[in-house]
This record gives structure tokens, C-alpha cells and sequence, in this order.
């Protein structure tokens, strides 16, 4: 059974810093490529990044909003995927979710699996 | 970055009841386009992809269909469970972006 469970969330001031974590199993994690989506309370989705496989470089993309202060990785010796968050604002504040994206093909590349999401509060 | 406009934001509906609901993409998008429901505190579920494509173990109820800018999301028979948030998503691009949801809920 494919699990995605992140953790690390919690409150945080502006300006501050946090580091998600989402644990994967039930599936090979280094064959997939991985993203983050979050949820500010009440709204809708939004992507927040990508970082593809092994086979791809484990290249990166990023939403507009966040970057320059998010950082994606992951350590597939320990199915893990990161999301760095540093120079943290207010709007940040939201949900946030890991999800497998289901193929790397072009076109295909929709999220068929994410974790129950975690909690971001940036406030002073 | 692509547009997402899913019509409407907002249906009230009853079961038995058969439902459309519309996004549509500021610039062609091909076929690349997935829908999701979220249900209140859960995460989303993938139901439909490559615009018409029924995900695994998503009830047949479900459909979807369209391309280039204008996609639909069909239910053919309200259930309970169906009552939630959809949002549809487009792949073709960077970034990636989804529509702003449509709510919906018991008539």
C-alpha cells in the first residue's frame, strides 16, 4: 500500500525557517518523481514544486511564489522527500502536501497518491 | 502561466441528481488536464486524467471529456459521497496550476 506521511510542520515567525519531511512506502520512491502542493485555510490548491528522479538529476521547478526561499530534495536511501522553507511570510501559512506524481511522461505527470498533509502557521 | 476558471464555484445539488462542471484553460492545453475531489480535512484524490481517462478504482459515475481550452466534469448520478470540492489541474505547463474549486453541496 503506498503511504506519504509528512511531518516537520508546526508555527514559525516571518522570516523564520522550517523543514517539511514526507516519508514514502509501499512503492519505489526513487523512480518517481515528487511534489509539493499546499492549501492556505479556507482556499484552494497550489503547486508548489517539483523535484524529478535520479534519472532526471533530480532537477527542480518551483512556483513563482516561493522561489529563492524554498529548497526541494530528497534521499532516496531513505525514501524521503524535503521541502526547505526559509524567509518565511505570513501568506505562507497553509496545508501542506506531498504528492507522487503517477509517470514522468509528458502530459502524464498527474498526482495519483498524497499524504494526509501538514500543518504551516507563519505568525508573529 | 495558465489560467484556470472552473464554472461554477458554487452548485447545490441532490442525489440522483446528474452534474457538469466546466473549467476552462486561458490557452490551449491539449489533453492535459486531471480533476480531483477533496472532501473537508482530507487530502485530494485523483479522479479523472489526461482529460477523460478514469483513474483506477474511481466509480464509473464519473466522467470527464473536452480539450484545447474547455473540459467538463461530469457525475451521472449524485451520491452521498460525492458531495466535496473539485478542482481541476493542468500538466502542460509550468507551473502547474489548478482551477479555484467548485463546492459541492446538498440541495
Amino acid at each position: 500500500e503506498v503511504q506519504l506521511v509528512e511531518s516537520g510542520g508546526g508555527l514559525a515567525q516571518p522570516g523564520g525557517s522550517l523543514r517539511l519531511s514526507c516519508a514514502a512506502s509501499g512503492f519505489t520512491f526513487s523512480d518517481h518523481y515528487m511534489d509539493w502542493v499546499r492549501q492556505a485555510p479556507g482556499k484552494g490548491l497550489e503547486w508548489v514544486g517539483r523535484i524529478r528522479n535520479r534519472v532526471n538529476s533530480y532537477t527542480t521547478e518551483y512556483a513563482a511564489s516561493v522561489k529563492g526561499r524554498f529548497t526541494i530534495s530528497r534521499d532516496d536511501s531513505k525514501n524521503s522527500l524535503y521541502l526547505q522553507m526559509n524567509s518565511l511570510k505570513t501568506e505562507d501559512t497553509a496545508v501542506y502536501y506531498c504528492a507522487r506524481v503517477q509517470s514522468s511522461s509528458y502530459g502524464r505527470d498527474y498526482f495519483d497518491y498524497w499524504g494526509q498533509g501538514t500543518l504551516v502557521t507563519v505568525s508573529s | 502561466d495558465i489560467q484556470l476558471t472552473q464554472s461554477p464555484s458554487f452548485l447545490s445539488a441532490s442525489v440522483g441528481d446528474r452534474l457538469t462542471i466546466t473549467c476552462r484553460a486561458s490557452q490551449g492545453i491539449g489533453s492535459y488536464l486531471a480533476w480531483y475531489q477533496q472532501t473537508p480535512g482530507k487530502a485530494p484524490n485523483l479522479l479523472i486524467y489526461a482529460a477523460s481517462t478514469l483513474q483506477s478504482g474511481v466509480p464509473s459515475r464519473f466522467s470527464g471529456s473536452g480539450s484545447g481550452p474547455e473540459f467538463t466534469l461530469t457525475i451521472s448520478s449524485l451520491q452521498p459521497e460525492d458531495f466535496a470540492t473539485y478542482y481541476c489541474q493542468q500538466v502542460d505547463s509550468y507551473p502547474r496550476t489548478f482551477g479555484q474549486g467548485t463546492k459541492v453541496e446538498i440541495k
